[in-house]
């Protein structure tokens, strides 16, 4: 257990439509990390947030928005959703400090289906 | 943009055997880390790697950056069905953002 906490594990919806997924970084940590996973692209950075900031984008899509919570809790979300949304959505927490070894903790996903 | 290209895409071997996982860039590591991850589940962090020449353990893995900075391998010494998984090294790039960059995976089946 890594001590990174998301949920639902499985969201299956339609689409055009919106979703929410939620994550609780590890205690202590500041900076949360999505990712994207999917069978032809792989493991895609999005974007993370530090103690509530923006602090980095990656391939997020302008229908995805994220933020993060006073508590440091962070959510991911998906609107006008389209079936190569399908894939596994990954959230992950460091202390994102500037030293080089700091680690990212990756929650157990979440897998979301667009039918 | 730098990617980094992991050999082979899979590995099917014998329980007991052992096996080498390669994670290859076109430029300097800055950091190179090693996950394993159990099919559509999350990613258990094995270990990071930054020095040149670098090796560390983990039970019976194993994983080296090589002095250039642009190599680093996974070694796993009498494999197990245990064992079995994708393998996915990252690269964190320097300064700015601390997001990791993942090479595509290599996935392991260890058959008893």
């Amino acid at each position: 257990d890594s001590g990174v906490t998301q949920t639902p594990k499985h969201l299956i919806t339609a689409t055009g439509q919106r979703v929410t997924l939620r994550c609780s970084p590890r205690s202590g940590d500041l900076s949360v990390y999505w990712y994207q996973q999917s069978l032809d692209q792989g493991l895609q950075f999005l974007i993370q947030y530090y103690n509530g900031e923006e602090r980095a984008k990656g391939n997020i899509l302008e229908r995805f928005s994220a933020q993060q919570f006073p508590d440091l809790h962070s959510e991911l979300n998906l609107s006008s959703l389209e079936l190569g949304d399908s894939a596994l959505y990954f959230c992950a927490s460091s202390v994102a400090s500037a030293i080089s070894t700091d680690t990212q903790y990756f929650g157990p996903g979440t897998r979301l289906t667009v039918l | 943009s730098q990617e980094l290209e992991q050999s082979p895409q899979s590995l099917i071997v014998q329980e007991g055997k052992n096996l080498t996982i390669n994670c290859t860039s076109s430029k300097t590591l800055y950091g190179l880390y090693w996950y394993k991850q159990k099919y559509g589940e999350g990613l258990i962090f094995l270990m990071m790697l930054q020095k040149g020449g670098e090796e560390k353990s983990h039970e019976k893995i194993t994983a080296k950056l090589d002095e250039k900075k642009q190599q680093s391998s996974l070694h796993i010494t009498a494999s197990q069905p245990s064992h079995a998984g994708i393998y996915l090294c990252g690269e964190r790039r320097r300064g700015g953002s601390e997001k990791l960059v993942f090479g595509k995976g290599t996935k392991l089946t260890v058959n008893p």
